[in-house]
């Protein structure tokens, strides 16, 4: 099993450009999330998909947008690329939900990521 | 809201012990463990439930004070091969996906 992957490992975009990140995943698994990581930062979530067809805002959302047409891929779009989107991307993906009320939750299991520079 | 990672970093030399904290102002479901190497993905380590559960991993260990909605992480006789970065992510109660914290640096040293 491969895992998690992403495509590409490195891009280099102009202000204004458009890109589109790849993350395929073969566990699987339903859920899967869209993170940046910026020093000091932590990871924060951009956008999350719960199953194939569903996509939901994170907790920074504006700048991107997301799709979710097959199960085991998860597409990050960024339309018109700003210095401020320079980060490293991580997608990730879960069994189920971590939040699920039954009393069990799942680890996330991430991709290597993408490292994003806007010039 | 991010959960409050302290401290934000700390030096240790083979052999010692270290604490990290992880602290909510919310009600919290579950707290994750993750291990960061540099240039490197988010690695699981263990998973902690409401509940005061306590869980192991090798010399890796995490407690969960529900009452205070903190989580502690305890590394044990370290090893150069634990050096990295340590994030907890929480999970409130109802459908609120995983916030991480910003992250405590750990190094070893020999």
């Amino acid at each position: 099993n491969a895992g998690v992957t992403q495509t590409p490992k490195f891009r280099v975009l102009k202000t204004g450009q458009s890109m589109t990140l790849l993350c395929a995943q073969d566990m699987n698994h339903e859920y899967m999330y869209w993170y940046r990581q910026d020093p000091g930062m932590g990871l924060r979530l951009i956008h999350y998909s719960v199953g194939e067809g569903t996509t939901a805002k994170g907790e920074v959302p504006d700048g991107y947008n997301v799709s979710r047409l097959k199960k085991q891929n998860f597409l990050l779009g960024l339309e018109s690329a700003a210095p401020s989107q320079t980060s490293v991307y991580f997608c990730a993906s879960s069994y189920s939900p971590p939040y699920v009320s039954s009393g069990v939750s799942y680890e996330q299991y991430f991709g290597p990521g993408t490292r994003l520079t806007v010039t | 809201q991010q959960p409050v990672q302290s401290p934000q970093a700390v030096i240790l030399r083979e052999g010692e012990d270290a604490v990290i904290n992880c602290s909510s102002s919310k009600a919290l479901y579950s707290v994750h463990w993750y291990r960061q190497k540099h240039g490197e993905a988010p690695v699981f380590l263990m998973i902690l439930l409401k509940g005061g559960e306590q869980k192991g991993h090798d010399k890796i260990s995490a407690s969960f004070n529900e009452k205070k909605q903190q989580s502690s992480l305890y590394l044990t006789a370290s090893q150069l091969s634990y050096s990295g970065t340590y994030f907890c992510g929480t999970e409130s109660m109802g459908n609120t996906p995983l916030v991480f914290g910003k992250g405590t640096r750990l190094s070893v040293i020999a």
